[in-house]
């Protein structure tokens, strides 16, 4: 596609749901990460995919999170059991190389999932 | 922790102003340095990166290592300029970016 694109956009969901958030990044983007923002906040490191190798998930604050991304393409951020303080802006972005390295890589954020939970 | 800092939620110039927006960082190795920049209903996007030495619409940033600082600046700001911006820095490993508060810049006419 032109961009990385999240689905839904808007998510509302009560106390103690499951949720599931979709990036589909740019085709043949290596690299893929996921970024909480909170209302306020500068975006908070998840997690980093090469393919579909997670390589780095020491962003994620508890067992309740979890990220795939089976076939190194699409990627799915899902939160059980959620809190109300998991209320915030999910932000994916894709890059075509491995890591961020600078001079030659460039990261390309979606638009957000903005979820909020009651 | 690495840390980026940005210790001005908002700043309000007037056109044709300068402007600065401030950035520090805690020192580790050596830093890679960026400003994002998002506008209204807009997505995040780079602005510059410290490697470049580059000038984008009108902004540019040095890394000062011994103040541990990125700053933002613009010699006259436009209105369209009026934006969130983000400093952000990653490590060695590169594998990802660690982003300040933000700073929102409000560029009056």
């Amino acid at each position: 596609g032109a961009g990385v694109s999240q689905s839904p956009r808007y998510k509302v969901a009560k106390r103690g749901q499951d949720v599931a958030l979709r990036c589909d990044p740019i085709s043949g983007h290596v690299s893929l990460f996921w970024y909480q923002q909170a209302l306020g906040q500068g975006p908070e490191f998840l997690t980093y995919f090469q393919n579909e190798a997670q390589l780095d998930k020491s962003g994620l604050p508890s067992d309740r999170f979890f990220a795939e991304r089976p076939e190194g393409s699409v990627s799915t951020l899902k939160i059980q059991r959620t809190q109300q303080e998991d209320s915030a802006v999910y932000l994916c972005a894709s890059s075509p190389l491995q890591g961020v390295m600078t001079g030659a890589n460039v990261l390309t954020f979606g638009a957000g999932s903005r979820l909020t939970v009651l | 922790a690495q840390r980026v800092t940005q210790p001005e939620k908002l700043l309000s110039v007037f056109k044709g102003a300068p402007v600065e927006l401030k950035c520090n960082y805690s020192y580790s190795g050596s830093p890679e340095l960026f400003w994002y920049v998002q506008y209204s209903r807009q997505r995040l996007q780079l602005l510059l990166r410290h490697i470049s030495r580059e000038s984008i619409k009108g902004f540019t940033a040095d890394l000062n290592k011994g103040e541990t600082s990125f700053h933002l600046k613009k010699p006259f700001a436009q209105e369209e300029d009026s934006a969130m911006y983000y400093c952000a820095r990653t490590l060695y490993n590169f594998n990802k970016f660690y982003f300040g508060s933000g700073t929102k810049l409000n560029v009056k006419p």
